[in-house]
């Protein structure tokens, strides 16, 4: 089944642990895309990438890191957690064309105290 | 600057009734792409449509309908006869080829049976 596989679901964490949450796809996508999800705001982007160690930053990037060694998976990396960063976190990916929109990821949950 | 603004908050309607919900972009690119994403209670987020700046032609499929207008920078979508399944959040999105991509704050659906 083709889909993108984000963990974990649920994480409670404390301020300043480092926390690394998984995205992979199977179905060959080039784009790979970070979103958080907060009230009132939509998604917003945190990080992009084109393809493998091509990635740039998306309009909220601050507090969070990203790599693309493998085309499958873009790993999120929150080096220094703090409750700000307390959100529903989306990782999603697309053909290089974005023709038939993105596929998500369903969603990680986060909460840092 | 890229923008999304999808003005309405929340919308209730009762079954059976038709319904709009508004998307207004802004883009100076004459090259991009306009989506619309649902998000039931169940959180995932589902893909229903792309449109490229090219084609302004409307897009009618089942109950949904799309209107395009490059004119008043519009990408409207219309439910006819809601359902209560059709009960959601729903997202517009722009992507203007500079592989951001935009959301806007979405439109929270409730069709009361």
């Amino acid at each position: 089944e083709a889909q993108v596989t984000q963990n974990p679901r649920y994480l409670i964490t404390v301020t300043g642990k480092k926390l690394t949450v998984t995205c992979s796809q199977n179905m060959n996508h080039e784009y790979m895309s970070w979103y958080r999800q907060d009230p009132g705001l939509g998604l917003r982007q945190i990080y992009y990438s084109m393809n493998v160690e091509v990635t740039d930053k998306g309009d909220v990037p601050e507090g969070y890191k990203v790599s693309r060694k493998e085309k499958r998976n873009f790993p999120l990396i929150l080096e220094s957690p703090s409750p700000n960063q307390t959100s529903l976190y989306f990782c999603a990916s697309s053909f290089k064309d974005r023709f038939y929109g993105y596929t998500f990821g369903s969603g990680t949950r986060l909460t840092v105290v | 600057a890229q923008k999304v603004t999808q003005a309405q908050t929340e919308i209730s309607v009762v079954e059976k009734e038709d319904v709009t919900l508004d998307c207004v972009y802004e883009t100076r690119d004459t090259t991009y792409y306009l989506f619309w994403y649902k998000q039931p209670p169940s959180g995932e987020l589902v893909f229903l449509i792309r449109r490229n700046s090219f084609d302004e032609q409307n897009e009618i499929s089942g109950r949904y309908s799309w209107n395009f207008q490059k004119s008043t920078s519009s990408f409207n979508f219309t439910i006819t006869a809601s359902q209560v399944v059709d009960s959601a959040v729903y997202f517009c999105a722009l992507d203007s080829g500079t592989y951001k991509y935009i959301f806007g704050t979405g439109t929270r659906l409730k069709v009361l049976a």
